[in-house]
């Protein structure tokens, strides 16, 4: 089993682009989660997705969308990149219900310019 | 005020010395804690978990949680340069499944 995978490792943006983070899990798990990563700052939860075909916005989800694309796939989009969005992406998922323990990804470390 | 406060580091200890990591948190309704280790560069990973207030003991691990203090820690004995890590608690309430708190994490760097 590869766990949860993230794509692409590395990006670097150009304020206004736009860019999807694609993430995936094949542990069969209902609940995934994207996080950012900043120094001092902890990770904080920007949107999750508790089962197929739902999504919810966390602490810090203004300038994301996500899409539940399966049970699988969770992806991030930035629709128009700003430098305040330079940070570390890990996207992670849950086996749901009351299975507490969140298996992270690689993440991604997107750098805005 | 940060919900979850965290002493960032760097800790630096020798080899086989006993290692405290501690955190402050500041919401009454968090009742699940738990410790994740994130070496560089790669996504945290769950090491301990507790319910509510008491001690939890996991080879040279013990996680420790005071609510009436509203405070967690984290005891490494024999600490190896494995360890070295950041290390990054993180709590929950009761029905927050989905929405845990991490605090911002200690850098810990066990010298040979």
């Amino acid at each position: 089993n590869a766990g949860v995978t993230q794509t692409p490792k590395f990006q670097v943006l150009k304020t206004g682009q736009s860019m999807t983070l694609q993430c995936a899990q094949d542990m069969n798990h209902n609940s995934m989660y994207w996080y950012r990563q900043d120094p001092g700052m902890g990770l904080r939860l920007i949107y999750y997705s508790a089962s197929e075909g739902t999504t919810d916005k966390g602490e810090v989800p203004n300038g994301y969308n996500v899409s539940r694309l399966n049970k699988r796939e969770f992806s991030l989009r930035l629709e128009s990149a700003a430098p305040s969005q330079t940070s570390v992406y890990f996207c992670a998922s849950r086996d749901g219900g009351d299975r507490y323990e969140q298996y992270f990804g690689p993440g991604t470390r997107l750098t805005v310019t | 005020q940060k919900e979850v406060e965290q002493d960032p580091g760097p800790l630096s200890v020798p080899e086989g010395a006993i290692v405290s990591l501690n955190c402050t948190y500041s919401n009454s309704a968090f009742q699940y804690f738990m410790w994740y280790r994130q070496y560089s560069r790669k996504g945290p990973e769950l090491l301990m978990y507790t319910y509510s207030s008491g001690n939890k003991e996991d080879g040279r691990f013990t996680a420790q949680v005071d609510k009436s203090s509203k405070y967690i820690s984290l005891f490494i004995r024999d600490s190896q340069p494995s360890d070295s890590a950041t290390y990054l608690c993180a709590m929950r309430g009761l029905i927050s499944y989905d929405k845990v708190i991490f605090g911002p994490g200690t850098s810990l760097s066990v010298i040979p």
